[in-house]
């Protein structure tokens, strides 16, 4: 079984630029998350997904963030613009059913540089 | 909301000791308490979970228990190797609810 993709890998812009980071789960998983997780930090939830429904985005900066589920399958996550603070390694993780006790597969991450 | 206090930050083991990793959380509705394996460049795994109706879990040299009484639960490593060096989190959920993660313990088995 594939496991849960992203991409870039690495990506390192300016402040003030915009960046988008994708997101393709495991196969048949329902629920889509986007953590972001700061260095030497846990991960922090930015937006969950159910199919493509946002349940909960109560800590998304919505102000330069956004991010959809097309189609209840890929993820788009997106900084516009972009702050230093934003320099973060972005997890994309998902689960077949939204129930916390339903493991949560994650993948690489996207490793974000803001100068 | 949850929050989840781990400790230590960092813990130095040779190969063959045991590793103790510890956690509290703050919420004593939370259910659901997982370990996730974080090594480097990669996204953490799961590695044992535990449910708030069961006290300790085992899967050949990793335990977990669970005090719900003190809201804390610690991860137990025997016989670590070198490739058990890595970051491990905790974290916390209750029903719906997404996981908190505590900070994270980077542990580093020495051969």
């Amino acid at each position: 079984e594939a496991g849960v993709a992203q991409s870039p890998r690495y990506k390192i812009i300016e402040k003030r630029q915009s960046v988008a980071f994708w997101c393709n789960p495991i196969s048949g998983h329902a629920t889509l998350y986007w953590y972001q997780q700061i260095l030497g930090q846990g991960p922090k939830l930015l937006i969950q997904f159910q199919n493509n429904g946002v349940v909960d985005d109560s800590q998304l900066p919505k102000d330069r963030f956004s991010a959809e589920r097309l189609k209840g399958v890929d993820s788009t996550l997106k900084i516009q613009p972009a702050k230093l603070e934003d320099s973060a390694v972005y997890l994309c993780a998902s689960s077949s059913q939204r129930v916390s006790t339903d493991t949560q597969y994650f993948g690489p991450g996207t490793r974000l540089t803001v100068l | 909301g949850e929050n989840v206090e781990q400790h230590p930050s960092t813990l130095s083991v040779q190969e063959g000791d045991s590793a103790v990793i510890k956690c509290t959380y703050s919420d004593s509705a939370s259910n659901y308490f997982p370990w996730y394996k974080q090594e480097l460049g990669k996204g953490p795994q799961l590695i044992i979970d535990i449910r708030s109706n069961v006290g300790e879990k085992k899967d050949q040299r990793i335990a977990v228990t669970l005090n719900k009484t003190a809201k804390h639960f610690s991860l137990h490593i025997t016989e670590t190797q070198p490739e058990d060096s890595a970051v491990y989190f905790c974290a916390a959920s209750k029903g719906y609810s997404t996981l908190t993660f505590g900070k994270g313990t980077m542990l580093l088995v020495s051969p």
